[in-house]
């Protein structure tokens, strides 16, 4: 069964940093692309990131190019969202997504997690 | 680039169909038929309900269908069901290694 975890939310300052984890099982991680999509409080869907299932490539979305780092490590069937500089705006439910291939990362999202939620507040 | 545009909300009753679109520009919906469906119930996450314009993931009830016409995509729900009620999201790819969502449909079977 496939299966998507995230973990490492939490409530953090303005200017501050997180990281989320996403733990996956149940296919062969490596295959896939991943990405993460947020939804802020009573709001709609938002695609942040995405990244090849050999990590040669990432791609963000402008509202976080530069401030968010996205990685994976398919030794550990893990992906990672390292978050800096967040700011009140980033306050979101955070979703890990997989796309049915390998580098069509775009093409839509088949299983997603239960989300990790992230608080930007002082 | 905006997100793309759905109404707010859409209802019908048990047993009718109901349409629900989706509009982007040329450079998204227009270009590419990377255009999918979301469905999500209240505090849980979205499910993959159509991909690719119109093709239905497996276990996804053939009442969903989906069809594009220029730039505005479309997703009809036939025979509605109370489960059906839900907020639905379109997505396009956007080109550029970008991708959109709508603003979210309300679905109330009434």
């Amino acid at each position: 069964e496939v299966q998507v975890l995230e973990s490492g939310g939490g409530l953090v300052q303005p200017g501050g940093s997180l990281r989320l984890s996403c733990a996956a099982s149940g296919f062969t991680f490596s295959s896939y692309a991943m990405s993460w999509v947020r939804q802020a409080p009573g709001k709609g869907l938002e695609w942040v990131s995405a990244i090849s299932g050999s990590a040669s490539s990432t791609n963000y979305a402008d509202s976080v190019k530069g401030r968010f780092t996205l990685s994976r490590d398919n030794s550990k069937n893990t992906l990672y969202l390292q978050m800096n500089s967040l700011r009140a705006d980033d306050t979101a439910v955070y979703f890990c997504a997989r796309a049915p291939y390998s580098n069509s990362w775009y093409h839509s999202f088949d299983y997603w997690g239960q989300g990790a939620l992230v608080t930007v507040s002082s | 680039q905006s997100a793309l545009t759905q109404p707010p909300s859409a209802s019908g009753s048990p047993g009718q169909s109901v349409t629900i679109s989706c509009t982007g520009t040329s450079s998204d919906v227009g270009a590419y038929n990377y255009v999918s469906w979301y469905q999500q119930h209240p505090g849980k996450a979205p499910k993959l309900m159509m991909y690719e314009v119109s093709k239905r993931p497996s276990g996804v009830p053939d009442r969903f269908s989906g069809s594009k016409s220029g730039n505005t995509a479309s997703l009809t729900v036939s025979g509605l069901q109370a489960e059906d009620e839900a907020d639905y999201y379109c997505s396009s790819y956007a080109g550029s290694n970008n991708l959109l969502f709508g603003g979210g449909t309300k679905l109330t079977v009434v």
